[in-house]
């Protein structure tokens, strides 16, 4: 059973361009988080997302940052109009319920120009 | 609402030596506690974790911690670490009833020779 995967592993933008970063979660996990992690600090929730609903944004900021979880494929963090403040290792988990342990994926950093 | 304090950002240690890394939490409401592990580039593994039960929980590679309710700590020790035993440590909790984790902001163990 492999792990949560994410792509790209490493992610280079310009100011204003825009970023999609992916996770598949683990084999029967249908609950997907996405957390942030800033130089020198510790991972901040960002959004939590079941197939097709998003259940708590409550760490998205409001502008610019959507994710999706759609039926089939990977959940999708979308990022537009990126700015150096993005620039962070962002990190997918997985889990198969509400209230199970979750299971990280190696995280995509991104780095904005 | 939920915080998660790590007062030592950076640990060293000798080779051989005991180490503590302190975690403290503050919450209203009961919680489930984790340590979680992050070796350089990756993303973070499972290291313990406290659901119920006996308050001291153990790892498979020799780390331990305990809940301490009136306290609100939740400290990992180890009594002999290794050079493999360098990476990050993070502390989490998560609130019964929903599955936002929360983190402290870390700390670095680093296991000299």
């Amino acid at each position: 059973n492999a792990g949560v995967m994410q792509n790209p592993r490493h992610l280079v933008r310009r100011r204003g361009q825009e970023a999609r970063l992916r996770c598949s979660p683990m084999k029967g996990h249908s609950h997907v988080y996405w957390y942030r992690q800033l130089p020198e600090e510790g991972l901040k929730f960002m959004v939590y997302l079941q197939k097709e609903n998003i259940i708590d944004e409550s760490g998205m900021p409001k502008e610019r940052f959507s994710a999706e979880f759609p039926k089939e494929g990977p959940s999708i963090l979308r990022i537009q109009q990126v700015v150096r403040g993005d620039s962070a290792a962002y990190f997918c988990a997985s889990c198969p319920g509400v209230q199970e342990t979750q299971y990280f994926g190696p995280g995509t950093r991104l780095l904005v120009l | 609402a939920q915080s998660v304090t790590q007062l030592d950002s950076q640990v060293p240690v000798f080779e051989e030596a005991p180490v503590e890394l302190r975690c403290n939490y503050s919450s209203s409401v009961s919680v489930y506690l984790f340590w979680y592990v992050q070796y350089p580039n990756q993303g973070l593994q499972l290291l313990l974790k406290y659901l119920s039960g006996s308050t001291l929980v153990e790892s498979i590679n020799g780390f331990e911690a305990e809940f301490n309710k009136s306290q609100t700590s939740f400290h990992l020790r180890k009594p002999s670490v290794h050079i493999s035993d360098t990476a990050e440590y993070f502390c989490a909790v998560r609130v019964y009833n929903f599955n936002k984790f929360y983190f402290g902001s870390g700390t670095k163990l680093n296991v000299k020779p």
